[in-house]
């Protein structure tokens, strides 16, 4: 079946600091894969995808490259800053369901 | 026009009300989606609507019921729900239904049942 493994959290980091959010996925086919951003109290935006093994997504400093060979599509971001603080979901579509990772909340201080 | 609007965004109601969750899109997309969240949870599938007609239901209970009156719109009509029901509905399109569709959120209904 299809499935979503994240990193587990809180994870809290001191701004400008690097960030790493693990993420690995179980597929039958050929998903593309998604970073969703949730800020407290909203709903989810878009954060990068990819649809296609090697492709690297990249959105406000952000990026993720979709590794089939490691099924995997981790997010990183060099320098972090106090209003990344978020939760952070990633999610695979095949054929045309999502599947969201259990999410990944993200402190940034200052 | 290029989100997804939800109305209401707060919502209390009794386990014998009857009430109904609206979702508005305008941006062409012919594929939408009811979602489930519980607190510090991933969104849960409830329904997928494409070109109008129900698509996907993830077992749901009767209690929900989902509505596409028109490619824009999409309800979730709420009847006899139980305090368990309490979450963030979400609601989402995407142009088709499909793998490399994205699908973009609407910013939720909260919904707390008595």
């Amino acid at each position: 079946g299809n499935s979503v493994t994240q990193m587990e959290g809180p994870v809290t980091l001191s701004e400008e600091a690097f960030l790493t959010i693990n993420c690995t996925y179980t597929a039958t086919g050929y998903p593309s894969l998604f970073w969703y951003v949730q800020y407290p109290g909203e709903g989810l935006q878009l954060l990068l995808k990819a649809t296609k093994a090697d492709d690297k997504g990249s959105n406000k400093g952000f990026e993720a490259t979709y590794r089939k060979e490691t099924t995997s599509f981790h997010l990183e971001k060099g320098s972090v800053q106090v209003s990344d603080s978020a939760v952070y979901f990633c999610a695979l579509s095949e054929p045309s369901q999502f599947y969201f990772g259990t999410g990944t909340s993200l402190t940034v201080i200052p | 026009d290029t989100e997804v609007t939800q109305t209401p965004k707060h919502l209390v109601m009794g386990m014998t009300n009857k009430k109904s969750l609206k979702c508005e899109q305008h941006m062409g997309h012919r594929a939408m989606y009811w979602y489930k969240q519980k607190a510090k949870k991933p969104p849960e599938l409830m329904f997928v609507y494409s070109y109008e007609k129900l698509s996907i239901n993830e077992s749901v209970p009767s209690r929900f019921s989902p509505e596409c009156p028109n490619s824009s719109l999409l309800n979730l009509h709420l009847h006899a729900l139980q305090p368990e029901d309490s979450a963030l509905y979400l609601c989402a399109s995407s142009p088709r239904e499909g793998p490399q569709e994205t699908q973009y959120f609407g910013p939720g209904t909260r919904l707390l049942v008595l």
